[in-house]
């Protein structure tokens, strides 16, 4: 399973823009890179997901270079509600391997 | 809301007792996943079931755990004799298997407290 690094924690103002990277230098060709979203006392919840160039939806955009070692979710104008922590995932997107979790991102938006 | 739910959300136990836990995944999902987490920790994977056949456990399943999904639909997990390293959030998670496509949909998870 590709492991993934991403930083333990940021901070940011309401109303920026947010980039999360995260380093996957084992990705194999098969791995889709999955985005994930916990707030305290719930269970995780799928943001976006992506193989390669860039992703779209109504919550992020998701950038992936061309050789897929870092991927980096975009958060736009964050709000105080987005304060939570993020998960990069990678692997099968057929669901032949669980979803592997690291410590993920805790991020904090600050009036 | 993700349509995930589990039952209860709380539970707090003596040291040696048995707890159940159940899951009712969202209605159309074949795949039904359990997960632990601790504090300041990603969730890990306990186990899954691809309708009621249970295809994976992950090696943090002693055999003190054990879970069933008898007819495909909602799932137990059951921890027998728990000790104080239990304590964590188990989360239940549900998808539905298309070809190549799937997408895991959490539930709001059960916090156990071993006393």
């Amino acid at each position: 399973l590709a492991k993934t690094t991403q930083p333990i924690s940021m901070d940011s103002y309401e109303g920026q823009e947010v980039n999360i990277t995260c380093s996957h230098n084992n990705i194999a060709t098969n791995d889709y890179i999955t985005w994930y979203q916990q707030f305290p006392s719930q269970g995780p919840r799928f943001i976006i997901q992506g193989y390669k160039t860039k992703v779209t939806n109504e919550v992020a955009s998701l950038f992936i270079p061309a050789d897929r070692k870092s991927s980096t979710l975009s958060l736009p104008r964050v709000s105080l509600s987005d304060t939570a922590v993020y998960y990069c995932l990678v692997g099968d997107r057929g669901g032949n391997t669980p979803l592997v979790f690291g410590k993920g991102t805790r991020l904090s938006v600050i009036a | 809301d993700t349509g995930v739910s589990q039952d209860p959300r709380h539970k707090i136990t003596k040291r040696g007792q048995n707890v159940t836990f159940r899951c009712d995944p969202i209605s159309e999902h074949n795949r039904l996943y359990w997960y632990r987490q601790t504090l300041g920790q990603g969730p890990e994977f306990l186990t899954y079931f691809q309708n009621e056949a249970q295809l994976e456990k992950s090696r943090l399943l002693s055999d003190r755990f054990s879970a069933e999904r008898p007819k495909g639909s909602f799932s137990t997990l059951e921890i027998q004799r728990t000790e104080q390293g239990d304590s964590a959030m188990y989360l239940c998670a549900s998808s539905l298997r298309i070809g190549s496509q799937e997408t895991q949909y959490f539930g709001p998870g059960t916090r156990l407290l071993v006393l």
